[in-house]
């Protein structure tokens, strides 16, 4: 168990519609990321928040929105979705803080399955 | 541009055979760097890491890791595979400051011969 928790852990809906993805890090990590896996892409660096922060973006598209709140739990947010989001969305969290990189603690991630 | 390449996508050996996954990276300084494994249905797990010191560094469940500067590799070994490390095996690397966006690859599935 690494102490991040997603929820749902599956989810099911038709294109067109917009779902939000929770996630809880560990107790005491500042930083959370997301990451999204699909077959074809590999694992992609979507963004990343410090301390209710955006931090750091990667490949994340416009449809797509992130916060993390005062709690440190981060929602991700999916809109007018495509039959290409259906992926797995990994939510990672770590110390990160100013001494450099710490190792990321996964979730078991959220299925996202466009019908 | 920063990337990180893991040339094998899949690998088979036999159990109790010794493994070796290649990792190479192309960054403009030194990074963290890192090795995950992730089991079906599974999130992704810390192997080992390598931040700087010693280049052969120990993880969990009897990996270890090589860093080379020179052949800017970073490749993880285990002398004896058991059936339970079929996985994906995942190579990151991290920068050693400022925004940590971090850099995987795109992972190599282990399968295990009985």
């Amino acid at each position: 168990d690494s102490g991040v928790t997603q929820t749902p852990k599956h989810l099911i809906t038709a294109t067109g519609q917009r779902v939000t993805l929770r996630c809880s890090p560990r107790s005491g990590d500042l930083s959370v990321y997301w990451y999204q896996q699909s077959l074809d892409q590999g694992l992609q660096f979507l963004i990343q928040y410090y301390n209710g922060e955006e931090r750091a973006k990667g490949n994340i598209l416009e449809r797509f929105s992130a916060q993390q709140f005062p709690d440190l739990h981060s929602e991700l947010n999916l809109s007018s979705l495509e039959l290409g989001d259906s992926a797995l969305y990994f939510c990672a969290s770590s110390r990160s803080g100013t001494s450099g990189p710490g190792e990321l603690f996964f979730g078991e991630g959220s299925r996202l399955t466009v019908l | 541009a920063q990337s990180v390449t893991q040339p094998d996508i899949h690998i088979t050996v036999s159990e109790g055979a010794s493994l070796e996954l290649r990792c190479n990276y192309s960054y403009g300084a030194t990074p963290y760097l890192f090795w995950y494994v992730q089991s079906p249905g599974q999130g992704l797990q810390l192997l080992l890491k390598y931040f700087s010191g010693d280049t052969l560094v120990q993880g969990i469940k009897g990996f270890e890791a090589e860093f080379k500067r020179s052949q800017s590799s970073f490749n993880l070994r285990k002398p004896s595979v058991h059936w339970s490390d079929a996985a994906e095996y995942f190579c990151a690397v991290g920068p050693p400051s400022g925004t940590y966006k971090y850099i995987f690859g795109t992972g190599t599935r282990l399968k295990v011969l009985a």
